[in-house]
């Protein structure tokens, strides 16, 4: 079956300018959650949405934003972005069903490499 | 509160000879645990995890991981190194039950040399 799919996977921004991410789960996956991830602060965990609602969400300013939709596809947006917001952005989604289990595995896309100029 | 610590960010093989790569963890909790591979601009790819049945986890590739408890450690080998290894890793621990989020060390960069 097809796995997480992100789209798109580069792109270049200037300062200021806002971002939209994609990520398409696994077939089935209802839990999407997003990791940015930067050579100095490694993988650091921005939100989870499980049936279009956000269930927890990482310690980032609210320029980042994200939704899931009803098919389970899910975007992230930065606005105003900075120098700093330049970092792969990776999405991971699980079968996860209702009640939190930890067992369950995250199947990641190839991320979205984006760079602030 | 959950954590975990990868104990080296570098690790250095010649093709061939075993891999160890350490992972320490903190939980309050009986944790889930997992190692990631990450090769170069690629996403996380699953190895092995463990979720409280068998302390010792065999994984892909030939890599497998032992739990113990009394040391909270979950380390990751792997018998004979291969210039394909050569990748980063990644050690995480499952958040607290309610929080759906997991935890990742800082990763250690494998390489292999021939």
């Amino acid at each position: 079956k097809a796995g997480v799919t992100q789209t798109p996977r580069y792109l270049i921004k200037t300062r200021g300018q806002q971002v939209t991410l994609s990520c398409s789960p696994i077939s089935g996956h209802r839990s999407v959650s997003w990791y940015q991830q930067t050579p100095g602060q490694g993988l650091q965990f921005l939100f989870e949405y499980f049936s279009e609602t956000q269930r927890n969400k990482g310690n980032f300013p609210g320029r980042f934003s994200g939704r899931q939709f009803s098919n389970s596809r899910s975007e992230m947006n930065v606005s105003t972005l900075e120098l700093g917001d330049s970092a792969l952005y990776l999405c991971a989604s699980s079968s996860l069903q209702g009640a939190s289990s930890g067992a369950n595995v995250l199947t990641f896309g190839a991320g979205s490499r984006l760079t602030v100029l | 509160a959950q954590s975990v610590t990868q104990l080296d960010s570098h690790v250095s093989v010649s093709e061939g000879t075993p891999v160890l790569l350490r992972c320490n963890y903190s939980s309050s909790y009986s944790p889930s645990l997992f190692w990631y591979v990450q090769h170069p601009n690629k996403g996380l790819q699953l190895l092995l995890k463990y979720t409280s049945a068998a302390t010792l986890v065999k994984g892909i590739n030939g890599f497998e991981a032992e739990f113990k408890k009394s040391e909270t450690s979950f380390h990751l080998t792997k018998p004979s190194a291969h210039m394909s290894d050569a990748a980063e890793y990644f050690c995480v621990v499952s958040g607290a039950s309610g929080t759906y989020k997991y935890i990742f060390g800082t990763g250690t960069r494998l390489k292999v040399l021939a």
